[in-house]
């Protein structure tokens, strides 16, 4: 099966600047994660969706960060304005089971 | 709240020696725990994971991991090591299969010639 999607792949911006993550996940998975990796740590998570209702934005910042997932399909994670602390890479997971799920390539995000 | 502790930040192995990556975890209840790949520039590769029954998990590649409840560890083990499993290896912990993960902060593992 098609793996979990993700572009850019690269992105270099300003500070001050916004910038968008796009995500689709594996066909008929109806959970979709979004974890932020900063450098030298381990994933944390960000939001997490179940078909288009979000289930923990706990840990979002949500002064500058939006996500959505219209249509309980693709994803989208937006970062406006953009902090130089939120330089990491950010990576998309999709679940369609009980047994754990399957993660991106990611889109690393450097902000100068 | 759950946490994952993973002691070893680098940890440097001969090739074809033996590996053991050390993880331990703090969750209130039976914990689902997970293993994770991660190369340069790469999403993240499941290699095993814990559910429940055996507490001795059988993976991808060669690895293993042992569910000790006892001590809350799930350490990774590999009997011999080859230069193409040099990468970052992350403990992951959830309540169920398809929760959110809390994962460890990550063990770098080097292999030498």
């Amino acid at each position: 099966e098609a793996g979990v999607a993700q572009s850019p792949r690269y992105k270099i911006i300003e500070k001050r600047q916004s910038v968008a993550f796009w995500c689709n996940p594996i066909s008929g998975h109806a959970t979709l994660y979004w974890y932020q990796q900063i450098l030298g740590q381990g994933p944390k998570l960000l939001i997490q969706f179940q078909n288009n209702g979000v289930v923990d934005d706990s840990q979002l910042p949500k002064d500058r960060f939006s996500a959505e997932r219209l249509k309980g399909v693709d994803s989208t994670l937006k970062i406006q304005p953009a902090k130089l602390e939120d330089s990491a890479v950010y990576l998309c997971a999709s679940s369609g089971d009980r047994h754990g799920y399957t993660f991106g390539s990611g889109t690393r995000l450097t902000v100068v | 709240a759950q946490s994952v502790t993973q002691p070893d930040i680098h940890i440097t192995v001969s090739e074809g020696a033996s590996l053991e990556l050390r993880c331990n975890y703090s969750y209130g209840a039976t914990p689902y725990l997970f293993w994770y790949v991660q190369s340069p520039g790469q999403g993240l590769q499941l290699l095993l994971k814990y559910f429940s029954g055996d507490t001795l998990v059988q993976g991808i590649k060669g690895f293993e991991a042992e569910f000790k409840r006892s001590q809350s560890s799930f350490n990774l083990r590999k009997p011999s090591v080859h230069w193409s499993d040099a990468a970052e290896y992350f403990c992951a912990v959830g309540r169920s299969g398809y929760s959110t993960l809390t994962f460890g902060k990550g063990t770098m593992l080097l292999v030498s010639p």
